[in-house]
C-alpha cells in the first residue's frame, strides 16, 4: 500500500514561534494532499486542501496566515503553524491521494505549545 | 453539508465474538473509505468501498450506496482490533475532501 510520512511525530514549541511540519508521499506522487487536525477524544476535522504548485485551499474558520501551507511538490506539503499558542496545541495529521480515489494518511504529528 | 453518522458510539467485546459497526450518510457520494486509529494515532486504511462488498481477512464490509449506509464487519475479534474505526465519504465534485463520522471506539477484552 502508499506510505505517507509526517516530521515531526512529537513537538513541543513556546507560545509565539513558528512551527513547520511536513508531509511526504513515500512510494507515489500525490496531486492533492489534505491537512487535518483532531482534538482528543473527537474526529478529523478537515482544515485545508493543497494541490501540487497552486495556493491551498482552507476550509472555513481555519485562518490561512496561521496555518500555511505549501504543496511545493508531487510528493512534500508543509505546514507551519504561525506565532503558536496553547490552543493551537493539537494532533495534526496529513493525507495524500494520487491518481485514485483513495487517500492515505500520516502517521501525524502531536503539537504542544506551552 | 453531508452528515456521517457512525453507530454505536462505543462497543465493548470479548475475545473472539463478531460485531457490525454501521456508517450512514445523507447524500451520494464516490468515495467512502474505513478506518483503524490505532493507540498511536496513526490511522489505518481498511477499505476503499464506494459500493459493493469487500472482504480481507477477519474484517468484510459491505457498501448499499442507494441506501446510502455502509457496514463493518469484525468476526472473530482480537485485542489488537481495539481502537476507534472511522468512516470517511467524499462527495461528487469536492476536490477529494473527505468527511469524517464520529468513530465508534471499540475494546476488546481478552
Amino acid at each position: 500500500g502508499a506510505v505517507v510520512s509526517q516530521h515531526p511525530s512529537r513537538v513541543i514549541c513556546k507560545s509565539g514561534t513558528s512551527v513547520k511540519i511536513e508531509c511526504r508521499s513515500l512510494d507515489f506522487q500525490a496531486t492533492t494532499m489534505f491537512w487535518y487536525r483532531q482534538f482528543p477524544k473527537q474526529s478529523l476535522m478537515l482544515m485545508a486542501t493543497s494541490n501540487e504548485g497552486s495556493k491551498a485551499t482552507y476550509e472555513q474558520g481555519v485562518e490561512k496566515d496561521k496555518f500555511l501551507i505549501n504543496h511545493a511538490s508531487l510528493t512534500l506539503s508543509t505546514l507551519t503553524v504561525t506565532s503558536a499558542h496553547p490552543e493551537d496545541s493539537s494532533f495534526y495529521i496529513c493525507s495524500a491521494r494520487g491518481q485514485v480515489l483513495e487517500q492515505y494518511f500520516g502517521p501525524g504529528t502531536r503539537l504542544t505549545v506551552t | 453539508g453531508i452528515q456521517v453518522e457512525q453507530s454505536p458510539p462505543d462497543l465493548i467485546l470479548q475475545e473472539g465474538a463478531n460485531s457490525t459497526l454501521r456508517c450512514n450518510f445523507s447524500d451520494s457520494v464516490n468515495n467512502l473509505q474505513w478506518f483503524h486509529q490505532n493507540p498511536w494515532g496513526q490511522l489505518i486504511n481498511l477499505f476503499y468501498i464506494p459500493s459493493g462488498t469487500k472482504q480481507n481477512g477477519r474484517l468484510s464490509a459491505t457498501t448499499v450506496a442507494t441506501e446510502r449506509y455502509s457496514l463493518l464487519y469484525i468476526s472473530s475479534s482480537q485485542t489488537t482490533d481495539s481502537g476507534v474505526y472511522f468512516c470517511a465519504v467524499e462527495r461528487y465534485n469536492q476536490g477529494g475532501k473527505l468527511i469524517f463520522g464520529q468513530g465508534t471506539e471499540l475494546s476488546v477484552k481478552p
